[in-house]
């Protein structure tokens, strides 16, 4: 069984463009979660669908960032313009319910530079 | 609100030594408390977890864990080291009725030959 994919594992881009960074989840799992680590801080909570629904979305830094998921099937985060603290790596993870194992896939390491 | 303290952010060991990576947690709810897992150019793993029960909690590779809900901590233990364990270790806590994870800094252990 294939676990989560991430992709791209890695993307460089220039302030002020636009990335699109997506997840594949598990198969079957509903609950799908984003999180990005900041290079020497922790892993930090973005947000939580539940199929194709926003369950919690508290952890946004701002507008710049969007996620989807339509369908309730894969997910996108897009940020657009990407700033320079815009830098880390992005986590994707999913579950099959609540309070269950969430696996994580490899991450994409986003530089703006 | 939840958090996450990870007491070394490197922890240098012989192999074939015993390991400690300290955690100490901070919650006014329940809380489910876990161990992550993250080799070289690899996602996140679950090492182990606690949900309830025995405080002992016993995960993959023969790590275990004990928590200690007086102290507030959940200390990762291995009694013998293998150079294949270097890797960066979360601790990690989520709320009884949140799916939100809450991470610690992480701890890089390295193990010197």
């Amino acid at each position: 069984e294939a676990g989560v994919t991430q992709f791209p594992s890695h993307s460089v881009i220039e302030k002020g463009q636009t990335v699109t960074l997506r997840c594949d989840p598990i198969s079957g799992h509903d609950n799908l979660y984003w999180y990005r680590r900041v290079m020497g801080k922790e892993i930090k909570f973005l947000l939580h669908f539940v199929k194709e629904s926003k369950q919690d979305e508290s952890g946004m830094p701002n507008n710049r960032f969007l996620a989807e998921r339509t369908g309730g099937t894969y997910s996108t985060l897009k940020v657009q313009p990407a700033e320079l603290e815009d830098s880390g790596v992005y986590f994707c993870a999913s579950s099959k319910g609540r309070n269950t194992e969430a696996f994580f896939g490899q991450g994409t390491r986003l530089t703006v530079v | 609100a939840q958090s996450v303290t990870q007491l070394d952010s490197q922890v240098p060991v012989f192999e074939e030594a015993p390991v400690e990576l300290r955690c100490n947690y901070s919650s006014s709810v329940s809380v489910y408390l876990f161990w992550y897992v993250q080799y070289p150019n690899q996602g996140l793993q679950l090492l182990l977890k606690y949900l309830s029960g025995s405080t002992l909690v016993k995960g993959i590779n023969g790590f275990e864990a004990e928590f200690n809900k007086s102290q507030t901590s959940f200390h990762l233990r291995k009694p013998s080291v293998h150079i294949s364990d270097t890797a960066e270790y979360f601790c990690a806590v989520s709320a009884v009725r949140d799916d939100k994870i809450i991470f610690g800094k992480g701890t890089r252990l390295h193990i010197l030959p």
